[in-house]
């Protein structure tokens, strides 16, 4: 079946350490995006890509990296950098590339947990 | 000002009830919006988009006002299974710049 798969859905890391959470997707769309939710928040921006080997930094992109080599993948680096990252991460995609904007397919999300 | 501005709630109300709910947006130049809902630890999902002459799905209709900057969602009839966190997203500067409100919590009781 079609759709965006992130790993993992659950993951515990100690301070000071980097982390790269995966976002994978088989819907052949050109954007994608990652976004941070904290409780009773709405969802920030943190990076997207509209097309592959590029990427626009969102609202809060710092201590944050990624990449785009590959049109289905958008791996998100949660460096040391980020000064609070426990936070539910989403990774969404979208047909619209560099058009119109269309709907968001979401993943699951990661939860990350700093301890 | 925030980009896009929603009244968190709660909502509580009764099965059967009808419900609306607000969204304010900051960017005239947007042209996508959209209500997407969420339930609780889950990702958010599209429920539906919001065209400029309104539209309606059911029990729901979305509404779009550009002089005021504002769009709405109205629930009609409402079921136990509506209970979730509604969020308005609207595009930014960009066409794939999404930005979403904070959410608006519904609980629809017995």
């Amino acid at each position: 079946d079609g759709g965006i798969t992130q790993s993992p859905k659950y993951l515990f890391r100690k301070e000071g350490q980097n982390v790269t959470l995966s976002c994978e997707q088989n819907l052949n769309h050109d954007a994608m995006y990652w976004y941070r939710q904290d409780p009773g928040q709405g969802l920030r921006l943190i990076y997207y890509s509209q097309i592959v080997n590029d990427f626009q930094k969102g609202d809060i992109a710092e201590g944050y990296s990624v990449s785009r080599e590959k049109k289905e993948s958008f791996p998100l680096t949660v460096t040391s950098a980020q000064k609070n990252p426990t936070a539910f991460y989403l990774c969404a995609s979208s047909s619209s590339g560099t058009s119109a904007p269309g709907e968001l397919f979401f993943g699951e999300g990661s939860r990350l947990t700093v301890l | 000002r925030k980009e896009v501005e929603q009244d968190p709630g709660p909502f509580n109300v009764p099965e059967g009830a009808t419900v609306a709910f607000n969204c304010t947006y900051s960017n005239s130049a947007s042209q996508s919006f959209f209500w997407y809902r969420q339930d609780c630890r889950k990702e958010p999902k599209l429920l539906m988009s919001v065209y400029s002459s309104g539209n309606e799905d059911g029990r729901f209709t979305a509404q779009l006002n550009r002089a005021s900057q504002y769009i709405s969602l109205l629930i009609r009839d409402s079921k136990l299974s509506d209970s979730a966190t509604y969020l308005c997203v609207v595009n930014g500067n960009n066409n794939n710049d999404m930005r979403f409100g904070a959410g608006t919590r519904l609980t629809v009781k017995p």
